[in-house]
């Protein structure tokens, strides 16, 4: 089953803030998120496994919420570095099968 | 750069050919995957790999035909495709055999295009 994400698309100027929302109607066993540059690979962000937990590097953060239903990704003080496609990646066990969300594309503007 | 290495990165062919797509890591990683992704869209999966053994064929047609000859490389080779198979062919690894807490490293992607 393939996670939602919203939005589709986030326009920003650089400082700006941003979340992304990933989310499933069944509990999840993990949430992965990637960026992917146009023409690039999709590049590791975090993982998140437990229900509340919340990590981070840099100005780029996640959550998980307590049902592990819904993750979030927190981009704040946006660079134009931050633009690309945002994936999420999850899936309802411990073994193989994740799926990645639709995408959110972001596009940071000077 | 990325540490995990495809090749070609572009590649065009007719109906009738043959091709291989090659991947290779050397992360020591024991899981493999091969991704389709169409403009726009996210990464599908097609084939998994995990300590050697085909784990996962996402009903993939059988013009698609994968391989992994060694922990450190994975073929996909390719035969009558269609036009509809003209899409960026991504190679993936996780450090374990299949797992949901392990973050995968992509290959930069085969740009293919079927005439």
């Amino acid at each position: 089953q393939q996670p939602v994400q919203s939005p589709q698309a986030v326009i920003l100027r650089e400082g700006e803030d941003a979340v992304i929302n990933c989310s499933s109607s069944k509990a999840l066993y993990s949430v992965h998120w990637y960026r992917q540059k146009h023409g690039e690979a999709p590049v590791f962000l975090m993982i998140l496994l437990k229900g509340g937990e919340q990590k981070g590097h840099d100005k780029i953060s996640a959550s998980f919420n307590e049902k592990k239903q819904q993750s979030s990704l927190y981009l704040t003080a946006s660079q134009l570095s931050y633009s690309g496609t945002y994936f999420c990646r999850a899936g309802g066990t411990s073994y193989g099968k994740l799926t990645f969300g639709q995408g959110t594309i972001l596009t940071v503007h000077p | 750069d990325t540490e995990v290495t495809q090749t070609p990165k572009h590649l065009v062919m007719g109906m009738t050919n043959k091709k291989s797509l090659k991947c290779e890591q050397h992360m020591g990683h024991r899981a493999m995957y091969w991704y389709k992704q169409k403009a726009k869209k996210p990464p599908e999966l097609m084939f998994v790999y995990s300590y050697e053994k085909l784990s996962i064929n996402e009903s993939v047609p059988s013009r698609f035909s994968p391989e992994c000859p060694n922990s450190s490389l994975l073929n996909l080779h390719l035969h009558a495709l269609q036009p509809e198979d003209s899409a960026l062919y991504l190679c993936a690894s996780s450090q374990e055999g299949v797992s949901g807490n392990q973050p995968q490293h992509f290959g930069d992607g085969t740009r293919l295009s079927i005439l």
